[in-house]
């Protein structure tokens, strides 16, 4: 079973602070993502990269950023958080073709005040 | 841009009920569809994956169809429970990026 695992269920940061979002996934998938999920809003991604040092903006880049050292970490940075950031975070991974299906972690609820 | 869209946004049934959920899609040319379910606070759960050669998907209570040719896939959860109170979502795959519905909210009372 695939098994996609992000550090932190909940976390509280003050306004001002970087923030590292964690996500790991144990099957040598290629495809990693990131969303951020809003009542009302939907799941809307942020980054995703398809391989190693490789990324792609989503549909809501502006304030974060990412890095992929590794391939089974993918890493979700808020540069200088603020409390519009205030989210549920959500790491999805996927195989190497668009036949793949997508895992996703338990997600991280991220306050920020 | 493919558009995906759930109705009903919410619904609320007795227990034992027999249900459909739909989701339907603007662009046909999918490779594949999946259904989630999400309880509140937590990540989502793949139930269902749907290949764009397939027709329908099984599992327990579970059957998921999909006709590409209209756009729309369902998801029919049989003797429904309590315990099947979620936000299930689908989403279409097109291309390395799935495309997300905003989930019907389902509620099953006793």
């Amino acid at each position: 079973d695939v098994k996609v695992t992000q550090s932190s269920r909940y976390l509280v940061k003050r306004t001002g602070e970087k923030v590292f979002l964690e996500c790991v996934q144990d099957m040598d998938h290629e495809n990693m993502f990131w969303y951020r999920q809003d009542p009302g809003l939907g799941l809307r991604l942020i980054y995703f990269s398809y391989d190693v040092k490789m990324k792609e903006k989503g549909d809501i880049p502006e304030g974060y950023s990412v890095s992929r050292e590794k391939k089974e970490r993918f890493s979700l940075i808020l540069e200088s958080a603020s409390t519009n950031q205030t989210s549920m975070y959500l790491c999805a991974s996927s195989g190497d073709t668009e036949y793949s299906p997508l895992h996703f972690g338990n997600g991280t609820r991220l306050t920020v005040t | 841009k493919q558009e995906v869209t759930q109705i009903p946004a919410a619904l609320s049934v007795p227990e034992g009920e027999n249900l459909v959920l739909n989701c339907s899609f603007t662009d046909s040319a999918i490779y594949n569809l999946q259904w989630f379910r999400q309880d509140p606070g937590k990540g989502l759960t793949s139930l269902l994956l749907i290949q764009s050669s397939q027709r329908e998907q099984t599992s327990g209570r579970l059957n998921a169809s999909l006709d590409k040719s209209s756009g729309r896939s369902t998801l029919y959860i049989a003797a429904s429970q309590p315990g099947d109170s979620a936000t299930y979502l689908c989403a279409s795959r097109g291309s390395y990026i799935p495309t997300f519905g905003r989930g019907t909210s389902l509620i099953v009372h006793p």
